[in-house]
């Protein structure tokens, strides 16, 4: 079976120091990747989606960056946290043509 | 991908059947009707979609209006953990991309 994992669960970060969250997908193959940003009390912003290794689309320009080095792996960044990056971070995975299925999420502060 | 109108929030007794409604006037024919809801601090969790059929799972029920402009969501009884933000979605089965635009959802209360 399919499932998705995603870490940490929480994280508590200082403005200007760095940013890794890693997704990963099990159970299939090439799928469609997605990084999205919950800030508190709004809703779901779509950040980045990959169709393929190598290739990664940004929708909202910003301090973050992804990267997807393998098939089933996705890595959110940033060089320099800044206050406003603070959120409920959420990757998901699909297969075209079916439904989304969302990792537990990483909340983010940043102090 | 299609807008979608959805109300701020409802209110449902517990044991009765939850209602949500969603204006989709814009939808094109080879758009599908997503359904999605978030439990608090939780990742949105799929719920049911459909073209142009009523459908029907263990989790809800989707009626789709016969010009497709609008939806409803029904869950037939509805349980204190229903209670969360439902996101109603469109967008081309077919897309490449997938992309799945969250707008603001309806916020379903259900009280005892």
């Amino acid at each position: 079976s399919q499932t998705i994992h995603q870490w940490p669960a929480t994280l508590v970060q200082p403005v200007g120091s760095p940013l890794s969250l890693e997704c990963t997908v099990e159970g299939t193959s090439n799928p469609n990747l997605y990084w999205y940003r919950q800030a508190a009390g709004r809703g779901l912003q779509l950040l980045f989606y990959s169709v393929g290794i190598g290739q990664i689309s940004s929708e909202v320009p910003q301090n973050l960056s992804a990267s997807r080095p393998q098939d089933r792996q996705f890595i959110l960044s940033s060089k320099k946290l800044l206050l406003s990056d603070s959120g409920f971070y959420l990757c998901a995975w699909t297969l075209k043509g079916q439904g989304y299925t969302f990792g537990s999420g990483t909340r983010l502060t940043v102090v | 991908d299609a807008k979608t109108t959805q109300p701020t929030s409802m209110d449902c007794a517990e044991g009765r059947a939850a209602n949500l409604p969603c204006n989709h006037s814009t939808i094109s024919g080879n758009e599908y009707v997503y359904w999605y809801r978030q439990i608090h601090s939780q990742g949105p969790q799929y719920i049911i979609h459909g073209l142009k059929n009523n459908e029907t799972n263990e989790m809800a029920s989707l009626i789709i209006t016969e010009d497709r402009k609008s939806s409803t969501l029904i869950l037939p009884h509805a349980t204190l953990r229903d209670t969360a933000v439902y996101y109603c979605i469109v967008r081309a089965f077919s897309s490449n991309t997938g992309k799945l635009i969250f707008g603001q959802g309806t916020t379903l209360q259900v009280k005892p």
